[in-house]
């Protein structure tokens, strides 16, 4: 069965900082990866995928993530936060053309 | 072009009554899914549509709630005897059948609409 872990409910950073969202992830097979994105009152959209091509992969608004499969980790970055960037992120497994599976989410705080 | 479309946006119904809650998807999307997000949660997978047939139900907690896509382009979700603990946010999302000479890295994104909230009361 595959799951997704995410670390954190919660995570605040300053305006221009690094952003950090963990997520590690269990698949017996190869994993399809994502990050979803859920600003307030509106509708899921996807940051990024990983298929099982470049292990870096960019993604929107500057958000990067990259597959680390000897720790299981699909981690979120960017590298200064925007104020604009307050939302809901969700992280995603899935086979590939089936259900997908997300973590709880993580609630990311900008402070100004 | 238009996105996947969700019908109502918001309904408020009483314990023990009847819904029903309907998902346009994008044009030429065989493939429809349903999720159910409740309150401080991700997304829930419910139901998986290829075509007219549902390829994987494994989704629905019981046999109150069932899902019909009777033409294979609009869905609609149908909960009996609604419970408090049904109410959440109702996602749909379509996407394009994967053909099998595609590669391996292909994928197919999952488009989402804006959901329908569910209150019981």
């Amino acid at each position: 069965a595959q799951s997704v872990t995410q670390l954190g409910s919660h995570v605040s950073v300053s305006e221009g900082a690094l952003v950090l969202l963990r997520c590690n992830y269990s698949s017996s097979v190869p994993p399809y990866l994502f990050w979803y994105v859920q600003y307030p009152n509106q509708g899921l959209q996807l940051l990024l995928k990983y298929t099982s091509a470049a292990t870096l992969v960019k993604g929107i608004n500057g958000f990067e993530a990259e597959f680390k499969k000897s720790e299981t980790s699909f981690h979120l970055t960017k590298p200064s936060a925007h104020m604009s960037d307050a939302a809901e992120y969700f992280c995603a497994v899935s086979d590939r053309d089936d259900k997908i599976i997300f973590g709880k989410g993580t609630r990311l705080h900008i402070l100004p | 072009g238009a996105g996947v479309s969700q019908t109502p946006s918001n309904k408020v119904t009483e314990k023990g009554k009847y819904v029903e809650l309907r998902c346009d998807p994008i044009s030429g999307h065989t493939a429809l899914y349903w999720y159910r997000q409740s309150l401080g949660q991700g997304p829930e997978f419910l139901i998986y549509f290829q075509g007219t047939g549902a390829a994987d139900d494994s989704g629905l907690p019981n046999d109150r709630f069932f899902a019909v896509r009777p033409e294979g382009s609009v869905s609609t979700l149908k909960i009996q005897r609604t419970e408090r603990g049904d109410s959440a946010v109702y996602l749909c999302a379509s996407s394009l059948p994967l053909l099998a000479a595609q590669p391996s890295s292909s994928y197919n994104e999952q488009f989402f609409g804006p959901g329908t909230r569910l209150t019981v009361l």
